[in-house]
């Protein structure tokens, strides 16, 4: 299995709906990540928790919001969802002492 | 924005040559971690070089950092086919321990 799994994998929505993408990981790792990438852009931050009731704004956090369910859990929500969000998103986790960051496979968004 | 910044943004060159991309960032860093993505794939770690480091090996790999130019650099020796992916740098702010990336430089080896 792998260490970070997202789902969906692929999902199209239409404007003004909501949305939530999932991340589990089983690296025992605090701290989780939210990314999206654009072509060029390379990856933004969306937001960051560094344990269950920790969570912090990243570069591009408007009209994004997230929730830590778990230790393991990290999911990320889109309130109304619009065309300019059309990205592909990853999900990541590191240790502690920021050695490594562990990838999902990303979530291809199309908000059409 | 604190995003790095990576150039060049393309590099196409023949197997066997060596490519070298740069990254330039803003913030103070706990270290610097270089990744490669396949395809719109997820990221894998390549190497880390720390803050007090200047030069780091790993296999074809070679990094550079200099912190006083806040800049580092990726040089992957005798390069092969299967080396065509995108790379990114990540900083890990000091202090912080927040991942930042790169932009990224697309390689793209010619067999």
């Amino acid at each position: 299995d792998a260490d970070v799994t997202q789902t969906p994998r692929n999902r199209i929505t239409k404007t003004g709906k909501r949305i939530m993408l999932e991340c589990s990981q089983t690296k025992g790792h605090d701290r989780m990540y939210w990314y999206r990438q654009d072509p060029g852009l390379g990856l933004r931050l969306i937001y960051y928790s560094f344990d269950v009731k920790d969570i912090n704004k990243g570069e591009i956090s408007d009209g994004y919001s997230v929730s830590r369910q778990a230790q393991a859990k990290f999911s990320l929500s889109l309130e109304s969802a619009i065309p300019n969000q059309t990205a592909l998103y990853f999900c990541a986790t590191s240790d502690l002492q920021g050695t490594e960051a562990f990838f999902g496979q990303g979530t291809r968004l199309t908000v059409v | 924005s604190q995003q790095g910044e990576e150039d060049p943004q393309a590099l196409s060159i023949q197997e066997g040559e060596n490519a070298t991309m740069n990254c330039s960032y803003k913030t103070s860093i706990n270290n610097l971690q270089w990744y490669r993505q396949n395809s719109g794939r997820g990221l894998v770690h390549l190497i880390l070089i720390r803050s007090n480091e200047r030069e780091k090996h790993s296999g074809r790999l070679r990094v550079t950092l200099d912190t006083s130019k806040k800049s580092s650099s990726l040089l992957i020796t005798a390069s092969r086919a299967a080396d065509t992916a995108s790379y990114f740098c990540a900083m890990v702010g000091s202090g912080t321990y927040k991942y930042i990336f790169g932009t990224g430089t697309r390689l793209k080896v010619l067999a």
